[in-house]
């Protein structure tokens, strides 16, 4: 079945590097994103990465594949409180459905 | 360039009611999706339209229905409101089917349903 798994929470200090993981189980994934919720927002679209790929990077972000193990990650250069928000991310096979994790919710502090 | 507009934002309808929202994806684009969010479901997949046909429905019951129009513009009906229908529901649009998913989706800000 399709289900994504993500921690709810991290927390880090301003400027450090913040890592946010995801877990997937549908082997048939072939686009997996990032998200990101800002209070009273929508999603906003940071980044996302085809399945024949191991590494994506964009600016302070960073993904990493690991297919076979279907884990995904985010991680946040410099991370800065802007970057404070809800991280959701999410995958999607032939149906073209977004299938979202619970959401990983960053808090900087300065 | 205009993103998705969502309307309206807010919205208090009374259990039994039925509501309309609608969604103006970003011009040019053709496929629409809709997402209800709550804290407890989390993000769930509502139905997806591309050339006015529903291409794909999730798992909610047969009370939320929703339709595009040529203009690529989208309506979500829900009928018979119940409590639990108070949630976030988000529009998304993408550019075409068959690359959506490597264009990725845009999603509006959401109208915010109350059902009292």
């Amino acid at each position: 079945g399709e289900d994504v798994e993500q921690s709810l929470f991290l927390s880090v200090r301003e400027g450090d590097s913040s890592v946010i993981n995801c877990t997937y189980t549908d082997s048939s994934s072939t686009y997996l994103y990032w998200y990101k919720q800002e209070p009273g927002a929508g999603l906003q679209l940071l980044t996302y990465i085809f399945s024949n790929m191991d590494m994506k990077q964009d600016q302070r972000l960073t993904v990493l594949l690991n297919k076979k193990d279907k884990h995904l990650s985010l991680r946040i250069a410099d991370t800065q409180t802007g970057d404070s928000a809800i991280y959701f991310c999410a995958e999607t096979s032939n149906t073209g459905k977004l299938i979202f994790g619970q959401g990983t919710t960053l808090q900087v502090k300065p | 360039k205009a993103g998705v507009t969502q309307t309206p934002r807010y919205l208090i309808k009374t259990r039994g009611q039925q509501v309309t929202l609608s969604c103006s994806p970003i011009s040019g684009h053709r496929s629409v999706s809709w997402y209800q969010q709550t804290p407890g479901q989390g993000l769930q997949f509502l139905f997806e339209y591309f050339s006015e046909t529903q291409r794909n429905k999730g798992n909610f019951p047969g009370r939320f229905s929703g339709r595009q129009f040529s203009n690529s513009r989208s309506e979500m009906n829900v009928s018979t409101l119940e409590l639990g229908d108070s949630a976030l529901y988000l529009c998304a649009s993408s550019l075409d089917w068959g690359q959506r998913r490597s264009y990725g989706y845009t999603f509006g800000s959401g109208t915010r349903l109350t059902v009292v």
